[in-house]
């Protein structure tokens, strides 16, 4: 069974930092893409980026360009997002999802869900 | 960047009652890379279909997707008390995007 557990999450202070983990297990971490998908409170989906399985094609929504970095550690079975300069607008519950198909050269969608983590940006 | 917008944003049914939620994208979806979601509430969402008319592993059969282009529709053929819920469209043919959601409700 897929297991995805989300960490990090807190509430922080506008222009502040803040790290996301995500814990794989399950299945063959590094075999699959992995993407952040946030959802605001009371708000839709938001694809906020995502990391082909072998890191070598990584992508970013316009909104978090620039200001969020994601990574992986497949000896590790986890998914990172370093998140700088945080903003209000950033405050959603983040989640951990992994690609429906294995050893794409990029990625293509969420398959299993983690249950989330909320982060809280305010001062 | 490719915009999807979901329609009606609210569907109020009962259950038995048939549901069709469309999703129109913006431009053209490469080789109708279009994948539905279930919502529920305090829930993560989960996978129901995938390229655009595909039923993800354990999904009962009364889910079904249709569409290509830029129009798409996922239809449940007879609503049970378990399918209300928020439902979201999402493209991946390209830097993926999401509708905003067709909340199915009980009328």
């Amino acid at each position: 069974e897929v297991q995805l557990v989300e960490s990090g999450g807190d509430l922080v202070q506008p222009g502040r930092s803040l790290r996301l983990s995500c814990a794989a297990s399950g299945f063959t971490f590094d075999e699959y893409a992995m993407h952040w998908v946030r959802q605001a409170p009371g708000k839709g989906l938001e694809w906020v980026s995502g990391i082909s399985w072998n890191s070598g094609t990584i992508g970013y929504a316009d909104s978090v360009k620039g200001r969020f970095t994601i990574s992986r550690d497949n000896a590790k079975n986890s998914l990172y997002l370093q998140m700088n300069s945080l903003r209000p607008e950033d405050t959603a519950i983040y989640y951990c999802a992994k690609d429906f198909i294995s050893y794409t050269s990029g990625w293509y969608f969420p398959g299993d869900w983690g249950q989330g983590t909320l982060v809280t940006v305010s001062s | 960047e490719i915009v999807l917008t979901q329609s009606p944003g609210t569907l109020s049914l009962s259950p038995g009652e048939r549901a069709a939620l469309s999703c129109r994208a913006s431009q053209s979806v490469t080789r109708d890379y279009l994948a539905w979601y279930q919502q529920k509430p305090g829930q993560a969402p989960r996978l129901l279909i995938y390229g655009s008319a595909s039923r993800a592993t354990g999904i009962p059969d009364r889910f079904s997707g249709s569409g290509s282009g830029t129009d798409f529709t996922l239809t449940i053929s007879r609503l049970e008390p378990e399918d209300f819920a928020v439902y979201y469209c999402q493209q991946y043919g390209s830097s993926p995007t999401f509708g905003q959601g067709t909340k199915v409700e009980i009328k």
